[in-house]
């Protein structure tokens, strides 16, 4: 799915700073954030719609999201910790009404050294 | 709260027979729409059906799924199994109103034998 790309596709950090960017090329207006651990399901972090914030589950406060505009988005994390190995998923769906199905981009895989 | 509950862990099917992979759901939501997604090995989920009409059969790629309101029900089948269909299979559902999260089940990972 090259319509949605997210970089760096791979990163392993100490307890450094660093950020996830993601760019969809399909008009929708909503993106997401999934956080996908070993062995488990997506998990919702955040939601945007139209560049707003609507929804942002219980996450650690080292995980900011950033929407600069509807067709990018942004998570930066600062201090990370090894429970935050994983793979992130940047999604996006036509609204952020629920209902619409989810594209997911490839992923960026986070190992916590 | 609502919870998705598919087959537990792996499912083994011999390459040309039936699959079925279960799901079943509790909500609250008035209205709902249900995914199937798959997963294939270092690859992201896409999906694979969509419904929100009961009854109604909704067909892709050979697989079909139909929602049973009545028993709370989202069976993914396919007649034949294929090796490419080995893959995580996840079922999910959501509300249709408002930005209501989407709720994934835990998952089966389906492995087609020769």
């Amino acid at each position: 799915n090259t319509k949605i790309t997210q970089s760096p596709r791979y990163l392993i950090l100490g307890r450094a700073n660093k950020s996830l960017e993601c760019e969809q090329h399909l008009g929708h207006n909503a993106m997401y954030w999934y956080k996908q651990s070993a062995e488990k399901p997506p998990e919702l972090m955040f939601l945007y719609n139209l560049k707003q914030l609507i929804r942002n589950e219980t996450v650690p406060s080292r995980f900011i999201p950033e929407c600069p505009d509807s067709s990018k988005l942004l998570l930066h994390i600062s201090a990370v910790d090894p429970e935050d190995s994983a793979v992130y998923f940047c999604a996006s769906s036509p609204t952020g009404v629920s209902g619409n199905t989810l594209y997911f981009g490839e992923g960026s895989r986070l190992i916590v050294v | 709260g609502d919870s998705v509950t598919q087959t537990e862990g792996l499912v083994t099917v011999t390459e040309g027979l039936p699959v079925k992979l279960n799901c079943t759901y509790q909500t609250t939501y008035l209205t709902i729409a249900f995914f199937w997604y798959v997963q294939y090995l270092n690859e992201a989920p896409q999906v694979l059906l969509k419904s929100s009409t009961d009854n109604k059969r909704t067909e892709h790629q050979g697989f079909h799924a139909t929602l049973h309101k009545s028993s709370s029900s989202f069976h993914l089948q396919k007649s034949s199994a294929q090796l490419s269909d080995s893959a995580l299979y996840y079922c999910a559902l959501s509300g249709t109103e408002g930005a209501d999260r989407l709720t994934f089940g835990k998952g089966t990972q389906l492995i087609i034998q020769p």
